[in-house]
């Protein structure tokens, strides 16, 4: 019973190619997130959405797409990955828009190594 | 630069010993929750802090919020290794409902 689950754990991949990053919550909630922490555990947020619609959108480059077909899934796409793209990413999720007092509930993190 | 700075960095101590870690903020914070990472794994919630002054206790995890709402402390006692992990504090502040993280501070407890 994951709350929030996500695929594929480990990726391995070439610079330059296309990936995507899957994410399921089964907790109900409205909001989900995507996060990225870097090789110093610095954990620092992405994008979010709240009933499928964008509300956070860092500055990340536009290679980075999120896609919400849903409000219990919310996908990361990255085009032309690039070596500083290393890193695990991390799904979230909570009931509403998150801030302050909101718990937020994480995935298990997709490591992802660009060669 | 950081909203919320975490110090120290690193903490290795022994079993039994007692230990603190410090989050500080210039911005005044709605609340201010401290998580927990394990390797392999992602942050879980430990505690959720709302009210400036606040001290809670979680069995030999005690949490306290500033007086002014922009900081907070986590006193661990009697440390044992199953607290060895990477503690995050997260708040957002009054005006902005994003959740900023600490860069967190990785505790090693040795047997």
């Amino acid at each position: 019973d994951t709350a929030v689950s996500q695929t594929p754990k480990y990726l391995v991949t070439q610079m330059g190619n296309d990936k995507s990053i899957k994410c399921e919550q089964n907790l109900g909630h409205d909001t989900m997130y995507w996060y990225k922490q870097d090789s110093k555990k610095f954990l620092k947020i992405m994008f979010s959405y709240n009933n499928k619609e964008l509300i956070i959108n860092e500055t990340v480059p536009n290679r980075f797409s999120p896609k919400s077909p849903d409000k219990a899934h919310l996908n990361l796409h990255i085009n032309s990955l690039e070596l500083g793209d290393s890193a695990v990413y991390f799904c979230a999720s909570s009931t509403s828009t998150g801030g302050g007092g909101e718990t937020q509930y994480f995935g298990p993190g997709t490591r992802l190594l660009v060669l | 630069t950081q909203l919320l700075e975490q110090s120290p960095q690193f903490l290795s101590i022994q079993e039994g010993e007692n230990l603190t870690v410090y989050c500080n903020s210039s911005s005044v914070f709605s609340s201010l929750q401290w998580y927990r990472q394990e390797p392999g794994e992602g942050p879980v919630l430990l505690v959720t802090v709302v009210t400036g002054g606040e001290v809670k206790k979680l069995k030999r995890l005690t949490f306290q919020f500033g007086d002014a709402r922009k900081d907070s402390s986590l006193h661990i006692t009697a440390a044992q290794p199953g607290d060895t992990g990477l503690y995050l504090c997260a708040g957002g502040p009054w005006d902005d409902y994003k959740l900023s993280f600490g860069a967190g501070t990785t505790v090693t407890v040795r047997a």
